[in-house]
């Protein structure tokens, strides 16, 4: 089993939607979980920590599902600007950080 | 608080020769990773350094590919005798705590 997954994607949604992702990982020691957005050629730029308790920041939401080994990021009302790829990012088992390949997604008008 | 410097932006090289890639880490951060991508792919994890440590080279070939994190300066990814496989984008990131990542730019590197 990968030590992070995601669901590739596309997710092609129209503007306003609300999408979800989820990622699940294999390390039941991690402590540490991000979500990254990755623009086509750039480099990744972390948009949100996901917390035990969950976190908001703005339209979006991320949750830890530690029993299921598990964590979302919800975005609502989608808008252009969110098409990117989203990486989760969680610890490893040598310590280090561990991406997931991404989940691409495209918001139409 | 400048942020995490990559150079070059792109290297090209031919067949055999050597690759160097700089990274300079965010002022005050002491934690430096690398990482490949390559096109539609995923990052992939290579070594993760600390000053003067290798601290998990897990994810990098154990041929050809070096890295270095000297106590002054930037830390070094190095490939030696490089061959077409090697083309990719390679990102640096520095991180204060082992936590958060910052990543410079990238060096994309194109093997002739």
């Amino acid at each position: 089993r990968k030590e992070v997954e995601q669901d590739p994607g596309p997710f092609n949604v129209p503007e306003g939607a609300t999408v979800a992702f989820n990622c699940t990982y294999s390390n039941s020691a991690s402590q540490s979980f991000f979500w990254y957005r990755q623009d086509c050629r750039k480099e990744p730029k972390l948009l949100m920590s996901v917390y035990s308790s969950g976190n908001e920041d703005g339209r979006f939401t991320a949750q830890l599902n530690r029993a299921s080994q598990y964590i979302s990021l919800l975005i609502r009302d989608s808008k252009l600007s969110d098409s990117a790829t989203y990486l989760c990012v969680g610890g490893g088992s040598q310590g280090n950080l561990i991406f997931g390949k991404g989940t691409k997604l495209s918001v139409k008008p | 608080n400048a942020g995490v410097m990559q150079n070059p932006r792109h290297l090209v090289r031919r067949r055999g020769q050597e690759a160097r890639l700089r990274c300079s880490p965010m002022k005050g951060h002491s934690h430096v990773y690398w990482y490949r991508q390559l096109p539609e792919e995923g990052l992939k994890f290579m070594v993760y350094l600390q000053k003067e440590n290798i601290i998990d080279e897990s994810g990098m070939p154990k041929e050809r590919f070096s890295a270095e994190f000297p106590k002054e300066g930037p830390s070094i990814l190095r490939i030696q005798q490089v061959v077409r496989g090697d083309s990719a984008a390679y990102f640096c990131a520095s991180s204060p705590t082992n936590e958060k990542l910052f990543f410079g730019s990238g060096t994309q590197l194109s093997v002739l």
